[in-house]
C-alpha cells in the first residue's frame, strides 16, 4: 500500500519550454502533498506544501510564478516549471502523508523526476 | 542557526555486521523523527518514525533511539547485507509537524 507515482521520470528539453510533472497517490487519498528539489548528493529540499482544494504554501526563496502548484484532487497534484531554463535542472521529487488523526504520519515518495533544460 | 547532521561521508561495513548511523540536530524541537532509505535515482523509501516521547523503536533488523536530551537519533542495521546499501536520510518534524526537513543523508555501503 501506499504508492505514489510521479511522471514522467525524464524530461529533456530547451531553454523557455513550460514542464508539467504529475503526482498521484494510488491507493489512497492524500488532502497534502509536498513537492522537493535534490541537488546531487544535497538533501531534499522543501519548495511547497500543496493543499487540495487551496493555494500551495510555498517556502522562502522559491518563487510561485516560477513553480506552479496545483492539488485538484485528492488524488493528484500537479507542479509546472514555467519558462524554465538551465538553472531550473533538476530532481523533482513529489510526496504525498495518508490522511490520520494525527500530522505525523510517514510521506511516501514518488521516484523523482529528472529535469534537464538545454 | 539550525542544523541536521549526518555522517557525510560513506559507511562501510562488512556483511553481517551491525551498521549504525547518526543523525544529530541543533535548534530544533521536533515532536516526531522519520528514517528514509534513498537509493540512486529514486525517491525516499519510509523506515521508521520516532516520537519524542518514545526513546527506541524497532522493525525486523532495524532500532531507531530517539535522545531530545543530546538531541541525536541513531539508527542501527543489525546483520546487515549487501542489500542494505544505499543513502540513508533522517528527517526532523518542523513547521508545527506539518512539515519534515532532511538531513543531507549517508551512504551506507554493505560489502561481502
Amino acid at each position: 500500500g501506499a504508492v505514489v507515482s510521479q511522471h514522467p521520470s525524464r524530461v529533456i528539453c530547451k531553454s523557455g519550454t513550460s514542464v508539467k510533472i504529475e503526482c498521484r497517490s494510488l491507493d489512497f487519498q492524500a488532502t497534502t502533498m509536498f513537492w522537493y528539489r535534490q541537488f546531487p548528493k544535497k538533501s531534499l529540499m522543501l519548495m511547497a506544501t500543496s493543499n487540495e482544494g487551496s493555494k500551495a504554501t510555498y517556502e522562502q526563496g522559491v518563487e510561485k510564478d516560477k513553480f506552479l502548484i496545483n492539488h485538484a484532487s485528492l488524488t493528484l497534484s500537479t507542479l509546472t516549471v514555467t519558462s524554465a531554463h538551465p538553472e531550473d535542472s533538476s530532481f523533482y521529487i513529489c510526496s504525498a502523508r495518508a490522511e490520520g488523526i494525527y500530522s505525523n504520519q510517514p510521506q511516501h515518495f514518488g521516484d523523482g523526476t529528472r529535469l534537464s533544460i538545454l | 542557526s539550525q542544523k541536521i547532521e549526518q555522517n557525510s561521508e560513506a559507511l562501510n561495513i562488512q556483511e553481517g555486521k551491525t551498521a549504525t548511523l547518526t543523525c544529530n540536530y541543533t535548534n530544533y524541537s521536533p515532536a516526531y523523527l522519520q528514517w528514509y532509505r534513498q537509493d540512486p535515482g529514486r525517491g525516499p523509501v519510509f523506515l521508521l518514525l520516532i516520537r519524542e516521547n518514545e526513546k527506541e523503536k524497532r522493525k525486523e533488523r532495524l532500532k531507531v533511539t530517539f535522545d531530545t536530551t543530546l538531541k541525536q537519533s541513531l539508527f542501527h542495521i543489525t546483520a546487515s547485507q549487501p542489500a542494505d546499501s544505499a543513502t540513508y536520510l533522517c528527517a526532523l518534524s518542523t513547521g508545527g509537524g506539518n512539515k519534515l526537513t532532511f538531513g543531507t543523508g549517508t551512504q551506507l555501503k554493505v560489502e561481502l
